[in-house]
């Protein structure tokens, strides 16, 4: 069962249009969202983070946006750049006994054209 | 701070052989993870380690399987009898709850395992 759900599986984005992924997921008890990018060959690096308590966090281009009662989370990517292409996974983990244990999503491959 | 270090980047096996891999976590990192990726998937959780207790394995961790953090620094994950199906990047990563760094859990570039 996937804990998180990620769409689309793919993106082709123009240079300089907004990248927008989209994540949702069921277990109330998840209390820490990041986003990671991966190249290929490369392990996933963290992009950004975000926590329930805010609704919104921006780190320069991107942007994480929270929904906590629809349990919904997207990563808006502004002024996307061919550099962005990448695979890109949301993913949550929650306190407690799971110790950060991080589940992913699917991942989402982003092409951006110059 | 050089980052979670493994080892080897690749090993191309035949079926039937044991691998073993080597994680080195950041420094000060007292919990480290070994997760698996195929491709197009995500990353999938292995195991867990908080110093050297390993505190949770996946269903995924089939007794061929084992890994140790003997004095809670570098990690081992050792594949007996090695399948087809084990072939996958195999990445480790740790954290560092208590530091500035929170939850964050950072990857190493993984160790990409084919199995002929």
């Amino acid at each position: 069962q996937q804990q998180v759900k990620q769409s689309p599986q793919s993106l082709i984005v123009q240079k300089g249009g907004i990248s927008i992924i989209n994540c949702a997921y069921e277990n109330t008890a998840f209390d820490y969202f990041p986003w990671y990018q991966q190249f290929p060959g490369k392990g996933p690096a963290l992009l950004i983070a975000i926590r329930p308590d805010v609704s919104e966090k921006k780190e320069g281009r991107f942007t994480i946006s929270f929904n906590k009662s629809a349990k919904q989370f997207s990563l808006h990517i502004m002024d996307s750049q061919p550099g962005d292409s990448a695979t890109y996974f949301c993913a949550a983990s929650a306190g407690g006994s799971t110790l950060g244990r991080l589940y992913f999503g699917r991942g989402t491959q982003l092409t951006v054209w110059p | 701070d050089t980052g979670v270090s493994q080892d080897p980047r690749h090993k191309i096996t035949k079926r039937g052989q044991n691998v073993t891999f080597r994680c080195d976590p950041i420094s000060e990192h007292n919990r480290l993870y070994w997760y698996r990726q195929t491709l197009g998937q995500g990353p999938e959780f292995l195991t867990y380690f908080q110093n050297e207790a390993q505190l949770e394995k996946s269903r995924l961790l089939s007794d061929r399987f084992s890994a140790e953090r003997p004095k809670g620094s570098f990690s081992t994950l050792e594949i007996q009898r090695t399948e087809q199906g084990d072939s996958a990047m195999y990445l480790c990563a740790s954290s560092a709850p208590g530091l500035q760094s929170g939850n964050t859990i950072y990857f190493g570039e993984g160790s990409w395992l084919t199995v002929v």
